[in-house]
C-alpha cells in the first residue's frame, strides 16, 4: 500500500513554464515533508522541505505548498530551466526528533525543453 | 569531504551468492540508512542505524543484514541473492532531518 501517492509520473514543460508535482498522504502522524531531486546516475539530494506549521515555503525558484486538511502537498518550480530536468520524489516521515524514516512517493520524471 | 561513498558501483551476482555492499561517510553523522530504488516504486527503506552498535529494520528488510561497528561505516549484506533483489541500492547518512545519499550501487542478480 502506497502511503505517499505522487503524480504525475512524468511531465514535460517548456523553458520558463511552471511544473507542478503533487503528493497526497494518508498517515496524519506525518510531520516532515521533503522533496528530493535526482539526476540520472546520481543519488537523490534534498531540494526543499516543509513541516505542517506553515502552508508554504519558498527557496529560490522552488516552492512547497502544503494543505494539511486535504493531506496534500505540492512542488512548484518557477521559471523552469533545462537544468531542472530530473526525477523528483516527495517523501514524508513522522517524529520531530531522531532518525526520519522517510516514505517516498514513486517519483516524477520532469523534462524541461529549451 | 567525500560525503557518502558506496562501493562497488555495479555488481552482477548469481542466485544464491552472497555479497556485501559497502557504505562510508565522513560527516560524523549519527544516522545511516539503506534504501533500494526500483522502477515505479520510489525508494524503500531496508535497514537503518541510529549509532554505532544500534540497527533496526525498515520497510523491506528480508534477505538483508546490517551491522554498524563504527560511526563511519554501514555495510549491507545480501545473504543469498535472489533475482527480486535486483535493484539500485542507496546508502544515506543524516544528523537531523536532511539525508545525504551516496551515488548508489546497481546490483543485478541472475
Amino acid at each position: 500500500q502506497q502511503q505517499v501517492k505522487q503524480s504525475p509520473q512524468s511531465l514535460i514543460v517548456q523553458k520558463g513554464g511552471i511544473p507542478i508535482i503533487n503528493c497526497a498522504y494518508e498517515n496524519t502522524a506525518f510531520d516532515y515533508f521533503p522533496w528530493y531531486q535526482q539526476f540520472p546516475g546520481k543519488g537523490p539530494a534534498l531540494l526543499i522541505a516543509i513541516r505542517p506549521d506553515v502552508s508554504e515555503k519558498k527557496e529560490g525558484r522552488f516552492t512547497i505548498s502544503f494543505n494539511k486538511s486535504a493531506k496534500q502537498f505540492s512542488l512548484h518550480i518557477m521559471d523552469s530551466q533545462p537544468g531542472d530536468s530530473a526525477t523528483y520524489f516527495c517523501a514524508a516521515s513522522e517524529g520531530n526528533t531522531g532518525f526520519q524514516k522517510l516514505v517516498f512517493g514513486t517519483g516524477t520524471r520532469l523534462l524541461v525543453s529549451p | 569531504n567525500a560525503g557518502v561513498t558506496q562501493t562497488p558501483k555495479f555488481q552482477v551476482l548469481k542466485t544464491g551468492q552472497s555479497m556485501t555492499l559497502q557504505c562510508a561517510q565522513d560527516m560524523n553523522h549519527e544516522y545511516m540508512s539503506w534504501y533500494r530504488q526500483d522502477p515505479g516504486m520510489g525508494l524503500r527503506l531496508i535497514h537503518y542505524s541510529v549509532g554505532a552498535g544500534i540497527t533496526d529494520q525498515g520497510e523491506v528488510p528480508n534477505g538483508y543484514n546490517v551491522s554498524r561497528s563504527t560511526t563511519e561505516d554501514f555495510p549491507l549484506r545480501l545473504l543469498s541473492a535472489a533475482p527480486s533483489q535486483t535493484s539500485v541500492y542507496f546508502c544515506a547518512s543524516s544528523y537531523i532531518d536532511e539525508q545525504f545519499f551516496g551515488p548508489g550501487t546497481r546490483l543485478t542478480v541472475l
